[in-house]
């Protein structure tokens, strides 16, 4: 069974950078025909989608937040990592990883249960 | 970018009421549309894809339908496990985009 898990700091202080680690169980990450996502979820809002990665490196992300976001994969721990620099309290959420296919891609199979991280001073 | 839009933001039934949710998008997307359930505190859960097929495990009180703009989430009748919130999602188009949510509460 597939598990995915967020880990990271719940608190990050405004301007810096907000680190997660994701680590799949279950499978590998090296799989072809899967990417990996980062998804958030703001206090009482609605689900935005941050960005994706295939284990080869390639990068997606929203152009919302591009300018400040870079997704990264250790094959090697079968873990996949954010960062997002710059922070500020509209970037306080819920942050999910999720699994997508390769095809078609896009649509979340499977989530990890989140971890929620607040910036503030 | 395609934004995505559910109505009603909160919708007030009882068990055993069939209650449907509807979601737009502002420009077609075919049938690429998800359909997600969350609980409190919980991470949303696959329930349909591709508009109307019903991912495994999925009781069949559920349904979706629709294509191009116009997307329909259907509880045929609603049970206690069901009290929570209902997301929609476009696959279309990158970047991917979420309705902002349905909750289903108890009358």
């Amino acid at each position: 069974q597939l598990q995915l898990q967020e880990s990271g700091p719940g608190l990050v202080k405004p301007s810096e950078t907000l680190s997660l680690t994701c680590t799949v169980s279950g499978g590998s990450i090296s799989s072809d025909g899967f990417y990996w996502d980062w998804i958030r979820q703001p206090p009482g809002k609605g689900l935005e989608w941050i960005g994706s990665i295939y284990h080869r490196g390639v990068t997606y992300y929203n152009p919302s937040i591009e300018s400040r976001v870079s997704i990264s994969v250790d094959t090697s721990k079968n873990q996949f990592s954010l960062r997002l620099t710059s922070v500020t309290a509209a970037d306080t959420a819920v942050y999910y990883c999720a699994l997508t296919p390769a095809a078609p891609r896009g649509r979340f199979d499977y989530w990890g249960q989140g971890t929620l991280v607040a910036v503030s001073s | 970018d395609i934004q995505m839009t559910q109505s009603p933001s909160i919708l007030s039934a009882s068990v055993g009421d069939r209650v449907t949710i509807t979601c737009r998008a502002s420009q077609s997307i075919n049938s690429w549309l998800a359909w997600y359930q969350q609980k409190p505190g919980k991470a949303p859960k696959l329930l349909i894809s591709k508009a109307s097929s019903l991912e495994s495990g999925v009781p069949s009180r559920f349904s979706g339908s629709g294509s191009g703009t116009e997307f329909t989430l259907t509880i045929s009748s609603l049970q206690p496990d069901d009290f929570a919130s209902y997301h929609c999602q476009q696959y279309r188009i990158n970047p991917w985009a979420f309705g902002q949510g349905t909750r289903v509460e108890i009358k």
